[in-house]
């Protein structure tokens, strides 16, 4: 049974490009949510799809972006790239919609560097 | 706002020490808590989890107790080994789904 996939697992980009990371969840898994990892830091919630639509979000700007397919598999859109959007990418899906006491299960990664 | 606070590190501990990492936390209702793990490259794993007060998540010789009372969930190993050489992350997740972690403490076992 594959877990959590992410790809690309490293990219780099420069200011102002756009960005796309995808990930496909654990398979019974239909709740994605994405994360941001700044270097020696905790991980920080993006936001969470769940049916195709976003269902909460943390704080980030507009220019963070997502979306979620019918088969639960996910994007996410980071357009006019900061050097502070350089940080590891992280996706954890959840089964049942994700509820109270729902474990996160986590991708590896996509490391990103913007130059 | 919900929030995690964990001991700082990073810790380094010979192998057989006993592992103590200290985590608290805040938050308005009655969370899910978590242990997770991250080895150098990788995501996280969870190492361990307690979703109501006095229960005890235990795996691979961690263990943690959610503690209500004074809001603690602190992470012990009796007998640490260079394999356990990791960041540890302490999470909380409420009925929201999000979740909210600590920064991470980094421990380091020499033999």
């Amino acid at each position: 049974d594959a877990g959590v996939t992410q790809s690309p697992t490293h990219l780099i980009k420069t200011r102002g490009q756009q960005v796309t990371l995808r990930c496909s969840p654990k398979s019974g898994h239909d709740t994605v949510s994405w994360y941001q990892q700044a270097l020696g830091q905790g991980p920080q919630f993006i936001f969470q799809y769940y049916e195709e639509e976003e269902r909460q979000r943390g704080n980030f700007p507009d220019r963070f972006s997502g979306h979620q397919f019918p088969n639960y598999s996910s994007e996410l859109n980071v357009n006019a790239l900061l050097l502070g959007d350089s940080a590891l990418y992280l996706c954890a899906s959840s089964p049942r919609g994700g509820g109270a006491g729902e474990t996160q299960y986590f991708g590896p990664g996509t490391r990103l560097l913007v130059l | 706002g919900d929030s995690v606070t964990q001991m700082e590190g990073p810790v380094t501990l010979s192998e057989e020490a006993f592992l103590t990492i200290n985590c608290t936390y805040t938050a308005t209702g009655y969370p899910s808590l978590f242990w997770y793990v991250q080895y150098p490259g990788e995501g996280l794993q969870l190492l361990l989890k307690a979703t109501k007060a006095d229960d005890k998540g235990s795996n691979k010789g961690f263990e943690a107790t959610y503690r209500k009372e004074t809001t603690s969930f602190h992470l012990e190993k009796g007998s640490v080994q260079v394999s356990d050489s990791a960041v540890y992350f302490c999470a909380l997740l409420m009925t929201g789904n999000q979740f909210y972690f600590g920064t991470g403490t980094s421990l380091t076992v020499i033999p």
